[in-house]
């Protein structure tokens, strides 16, 4: 058990949905991440919240749209979507070290999506 | 920018040692993480480098050297149960978001 838990597990959506996807982490964390693994590329970073505030969005079309109410809950929220989107979506938290730089991130176990 | 570059496949045979190693390009570097990810799985933190030299835990071990911006995971006493896919992931100062590698698939083959 990790301590990060997503819901669903696995997805089939249209290019018409909308569907979220849920991130909670029990580890007390304050930074949490959304990352992106297609087959054969390397995971993708897509955003970052750090105390609740978003500090890195990595170039993510608007089709995405992630939302942080409090530290332990990350949402993301799909509408859209292309058939390009498939992929495995990860959430991962952390906890800050001091400076950043250290820190060991703890990952879900993934939402599988699959856009017709 | 940052990259890292790792080999795609290694095979290896169960009981032996395998070494994957990982270079990096970052103007900013802090350390240097390995993380464990299984089929089907979430990947699993296995060793972080933030100064040069060996950093053991167990069977694994991982090696950094900044000077010539590489590190690698050593792997001893080669299990089945290793089979899967390594990456190595570079932090860098003030983010907290890491960048990982493309990841090195192990096989263990019995």
């Amino acid at each position: 058990e990790t301590g990060v838990t997503q819901t669903p597990r696995h997805l089939v959506m249209g290019m018409t949905n909308k569907k979220s996807l849920k991130c909670e982490q029990h580890l007390g964390h304050n930074a949490m991440y959304w990352y992106k693994q297609s087959a054969k590329k390397p995971l993708e970073l897509m955003f970052v919240y750090n105390f609740k505030e978003q500090t890195e969005n990595n170039s993510v079309p608007s089709r995405f749209s992630p939302e942080c109410p409090n530290s332990s809950h990350l949402f993301l929220h799909l509408h859209t979507l292309q058939p390009e989107d498939s992929a495995l979506y990860l959430c991962a938290s952390s906890q800050a070290k001091g400076l950043a730089g250290e820190e060991t991130q703890y990952f879900g176990p993934g939402t599988r999506l699959l856009v017709l | 920018g940052q990259s890292l570059e790792q080999p795609s496949e290694v095979t290896a045979v169960e009981g032996a040692i395998v070494q994957i190693n990982c270079t990096y390009q970052t103007s900013g570097f802090y350390g240097l993480s390995w993380y464990q990810q299984h089929d089907g799985g979430a990947p699993t933190f296995l060793s972080y480098n933030g100064l040069d030299g060996l950093e053991e835990t167990g069977r694994f071990s991982s090696f950094l050297s900044r000077s010539d911006s590489y590190g690698y995971l050593l792997l001893q006493e080669l299990q089945m149960k290793d089979s899967a896919s390594y990456f190595c992931a570079l932090h860098e100062g003030g983010r907290r978001a890491l960048t990982f590698g493309s990841g090195t698939r192990l096989q263990v083959q019995p």
